[in-house]
């Protein structure tokens, strides 16, 4: 069966500090991938999609970054954060036939 | 583009109430439409879906039928539990959705017991 999984769980990271958040699919080969944010109250944002490696679409511009160096790898990324980073980061995977997602466990981020 | 909207809430229930959360939708194409739920700290869980038009997804006693004449797919379930407390997300993707799914804002629900 296909799991996904993303780390760390929780991050507390100063203004300017860099971001690394990791996301591996496993079980499943060629998925397209994805990183939403869900910040309070504003339900979930798409930020970064990936139908193959090294292939990112940007819906959001902002100072975050995605990278997809592996096929079942995703990496979101940030060289400065700000307080509005802050949310609750979400990775899924599909592979675009039902148009269902399947989501991993989430990482929070807090800057401070 | 494409939208979904739903109730905020949150919406407070006692337990074995009669359950309906509206999901209405605006979508250019034909829409595949979803409900997840998600309990708290935790990601989102697929709890079910309708591909065409009065299809009726059901899953763990919810279901939702796929209205296209008023654009909507409103979630129901006959007897809720203090568990289903959660929040739940309408959503829409089209034409195979490789760039994504339209998530509606979620709305939180309550059970009391």
């Amino acid at each position: 069966s296909q799991t996904i999984h993303q780390w760390p769980a929780t991050l507390v990271q100063p203004v300017g500090s860099p971001l690394s958040l990791e996301c591996t699919v496993e079980g499943t080969s060629n998925p397209n991938l994805y990183w939403y944010r869900q910040a309070a109250g504003r339900g979930l944002q798409l930020l970064f999609y990936s139908v193959g490696i090294g292939q990112i679409s940007s819906e959001v511009p902002q100072n975050l970054s995605a990278s997809r160096p592996q096929d079942r790898q995703f990496i979101l990324s940030s060289k400065k954060l700000l307080l509005s980073d802050s949310g609750f980061y979400l990775c899924a995977w599909g592979k675009g036939l039902g148009g269902e997602l399947f989501f991993g466990e989430g990482s929070r981020l807090t800057v401070l | 583009g494409d939208s979904v909207t739903q109730m905020e809430g949150p919406v407070t229930l006692s337990e074995e109430a009669f359950l309906t959360i509206n999901c209405t939708y605006t979508a250019t194409g034909y829409p595949s439409l979803f409900w997840y739920v998600q309990y708290p700290g935790e990601g989102l869980q697929l709890l079910l879906k309708a591909t065409k038009a009065d299809d009726k997804g059901s899953n763990k006693g919810f279901e939702a039928t796929y209205r296209k004449e008023t654009t909507s797919f409103h979630l129901e379930k006959g007897s809720v539990q203090v568990s289903d407390s959660a929040v739940y997300f309408c959503a829409l993707t089209i034409g195979g959705g490789a760039d994504g799914l339209t998530f509606g804002k979620g709305t939180h629900l309550i059970i009391q017991p």
